[in-house]
């Protein structure tokens, strides 16, 4: 079982869609969950950055952590055609112990005006 | 704006002949990322320095070595490329000993083509 699980997709939703983006991971000692988008050709862009469980909204986007059933999504509201990029997901334990991050294989997704 | 730039953008290079990327950062980070990443896959580690401490990822290949002068910059250096080491590299940087920094910041990557 691989430590994080993510859909790589592609999902097309037509514009003004709500997305929904997952990731499971297995290793408990999670604690910093990161969603990075990246569009083609580019590096990834830090988009939200959550610690423990719980939720974060920033605009359009709110991430929810649910570290009891080691679950995060990512929610776009009203998608736009400018929201289309690989979508990844990120995590670590944190501290100077476990500071590298654990990638998901990211989630391709395309908003069709 | 604080940032990690990677040079240069795109590097073009012939089979064998040694190639030097390099990223520099004004965040003051202490720590440093170097990832291969291919088509449609995640980023992958190939190693990172903690200040000066170079540390390897067990399955990154010998043909890939690193350099950290200075705290700001830092290169990757291919020995030997190959077809197989065509990608997208990615430089990231983090502050994981001031608590709440636990993120990567990105540079915009360096993408190579071995003929």
């Amino acid at each position: 079982q691989k430590e994080v699980e993510q859909d790589p997709g592609p999902l097309s939703v037509p514009e003004g869609a709500i997305v929904s983006l997952n990731c499971t991971y297995s290793n408990s000692a999670f604690q910093y969950f990161m969603w990075y988008r990246q569009y083609s050709r580019k590096g990834p862009e830090l988009l939200m950055y959550t610690y423990s469980s719980g939720n974060k909204e920033d605009g359009r986007f709110t991430a929810q952590v649910d570290k009891s059933s080691k679950y995060i999504s990512l929610f776009i509201r009203d998608s736009q055609p400018s929201d289309s990029a690989t979508y990844l997901c990120a995590m670590s334990g944190g501290g100077a112990g476990s500071y590298q991050l654990t990638f998901g294989k990211g989630t391709k997704l395309s908003v069709i005006p | 704006d604080a940032m990690v730039i990677q040079n240069p953008r795109y590097q073009v290079t012939q089979f064998g002949k040694p190639v030097t990327l390099s990223c520099s950062q004004t965040l003051n980070h202490n720590v440093m990322y170097w990832y291969q990443q291919k088509s449609s896959q995640a980023p992958k580690l190939l190693f990172h320095y903690y200040d000066k401490d170079f540390n390897n990822e067990a399955d990154t290949p010998d043909n890939f070595q690193s350099r950290r002068p200075n705290t700001s910059f830092c290169f990757l250096d291919i020995r030997s490329p190959g077809l197989g080491d065509a990608a997208m590299y990615l430089c990231a940087t983090s502050s994981p000993d001031r608590g709440y920094q636990e993120t990567q910041y990105f540079g915009p990557g360096t993408r190579l083509l071995v003929l």
